[in-house]
């Protein structure tokens, strides 16, 4: 079975700070995603990544940064953490290729004070 | 027009009957479609993959492809309390790798 782990369930932070979500995969993806979920807006790409150190901006990028050192890991960095941040994260991978099932993490739900 | 559009319910059906959802999508080069399951607090799961025209059963769930109308469906046949959740609708996007998700339908099976 795919497992996807994330580092944390739950995550409160202040402004301000800089936070880091660790996500780590063990099927040997290529594809690594990560995703947010707000009510009312549903699933959005932040960034995904299709190889080690290659990234690529998703639907809403701005204030998050990303890094993907080792195939297994894909890391997301919000640089100053600010209160419109607060929302459940999602770590998502896949095989590479067009199209392929992606399998998720548990999430993070971060809140941002 | 959303890219991926559902009903975002909620659809309530009664135990044992069986459950109709509805996703369309407006992106004509799209060959992967996704069905995911989502209980409240939890992360997406996976139940069902299609990728050619016509129908895919797995057990209590079968899925329905129709490129040419650009909608996919899912049934839950025999629907338990346990099938309540929200799903997912998600297509790929013609041009690579990622997914575009539907709202969801929220479907609550009620005893």
């Amino acid at each position: 079975d795919v497992k996807v782990t994330q580092s944390s369930r739950y995550l409160v932070k202040r402004t301000g700070e800089k936070v880091f979500l660790e996500c780590v995969q063990d099927m040997d993806h290529e594809n690594m995603f990560w995703y947010r979920q707000d009510p009312g807006l549903g699933l959005r790409l932040i960034y995904f990544s299709y190889d080690v150190k290659m990234k690529e901006k998703g639907d809403i990028p701005e204030g998050y940064s990303v890094s993907r050192e080792k195939k297994e890991r894909f890391s997301l960095i919000l640089e100053s953490a600010s209160t419109n941040q607060t929302s459940m994260y999602l770590c998502a991978s896949s095989f590479g290729g067009a199209g392929g099932e992606q399998f998720f993490g548990p999430g993070t739900r971060l809140t941002v004070l | 027009q959303k890219e991926v559009e559902q009903n975002s319910g909620p659809l309530s059906v009664p135990e044992g009957a069986i459950a109709s959802l509805n996703c369309t999508y407006s992106d004509r080069g799209s060959q992967s479609f996704f069905w995911y399951r989502q209980y409240s607090g939890k992360s997406p799961e996976l139940i069902m993959s299609i990728y050619s025209n016509g129908d895919k059963e797995d057990g209590r769930f079968t899925a329905q492809l129709n490129k040419a109308s650009q909608y996919v469906s899912l049934l839950i046949r025999d629907s338990q309390p346990s099938d309540s959740a929200t799903y997912l609708c998600a297509v790929n996007r013609a041009a690579g790798n990622k997914l575009t998700f539907g709202g969801g339908t929220r479907v609550l099976v009620k005893p």
